[in-house]
């Protein structure tokens, strides 16, 4: 099984409607992310949380919510999905290794949202 | 604030032939971290490498190797004799020690290797 899952992988929705996309990991961090990836500008941080209760903005959080309901899990809301939200979306998880600093992410699958 | 700047958004090559992608990234910190990621066209991320800035040694992988030079704030990341499996966009991205191990990544160099 997948260390780091991401339902559903694809999903097509119309404007102003409300879609929340899940991401679940075994791997034990703490760290979790939520990116969007469009063509030509990489991947930016929508979301970030360190543990359960510390939940941070990224660099494009606008229309977008999130929930770290456990360690494992962290949700991402469109609260009314947009066009220009058309995007990849990747979850992503980190642990911190004792006198090394940051470890690599480790990315999920991916989910590819379409708001018509 | 952190960037990075993968200037060559797409290369094509043929089938055994080097080639090198080129990353240059601006930063404050004197500590961070560096990394290089492969979207293959199936899309997943593939971590590729992680370099903190305390390490100039160049890395080799099989074919794979890393250039990193403070000097220029440059991490280039050199395929020898490229396959076709080597097709893919490759990520540089960039973690500052004050950022708390967010990830800022470059906009991707799409890398084709013909046949």
């Amino acid at each position: 099984d997948a260390d780091v899952t991401q339902t559903p992988r694809n999903r097509i929705t119309k404007t102003g409607k409300r879609i929340m996309l899940e991401c679940s990991q075994t791997k034990g961090h703490d760290r979790m992310y939520w990116y969007r990836q469009d063509p030509g500008l990489g991947l930016r941080l929508i979301y970030y949380s360190f543990d359960v209760k510390d939940i941070n903005k990224g660099e494009i959080s606008d229309g977008y919510s999130v929930s770290r309901q456990a360690q494992a899990k962290f949700s991402l809301s469109l609260e009314s999905a947009i066009p220009n939200q058309t995007a990849l979306y990747f979850c992503a998880t980190s642990d911190l290794r004792p006198g090394q600093g940051w470890n690599e992410q480790f990315f999920g699958p991916g989910t590819r949202l379409t708001v018509l | 604030a952190q960037k990075v700047t993968q200037a060559q958004t797409e290369i094509s090559v043929v089938e055994k032939e080097d080639v090198t992608l080129d990353c240059v990234y601006e930063t404050r910190d004197t500590t961070y971290y560096l990394f290089w990621y492969k979207q293959p066209p199936s899309g997943e991320l593939v971590f590729l490498i992680r370099r903190n800035s305390f390490d100039e040694q160049n890395e080799i992988s099989g074919r794979y190797s890393w250039n990193f030079q403070k000097s220029t704030s440059s991490f280039n990341f050199t395929i020898t004799a490229s396959q076709v499996v080597d097709s893919a966009v490759y990520f540089c991205a960039l973690s500052e020690e004050t950022s708390g191990s967010r990830l800022t990544f470059g906009e991707g160099t799409q890398l084709t290797v013909n046949p």
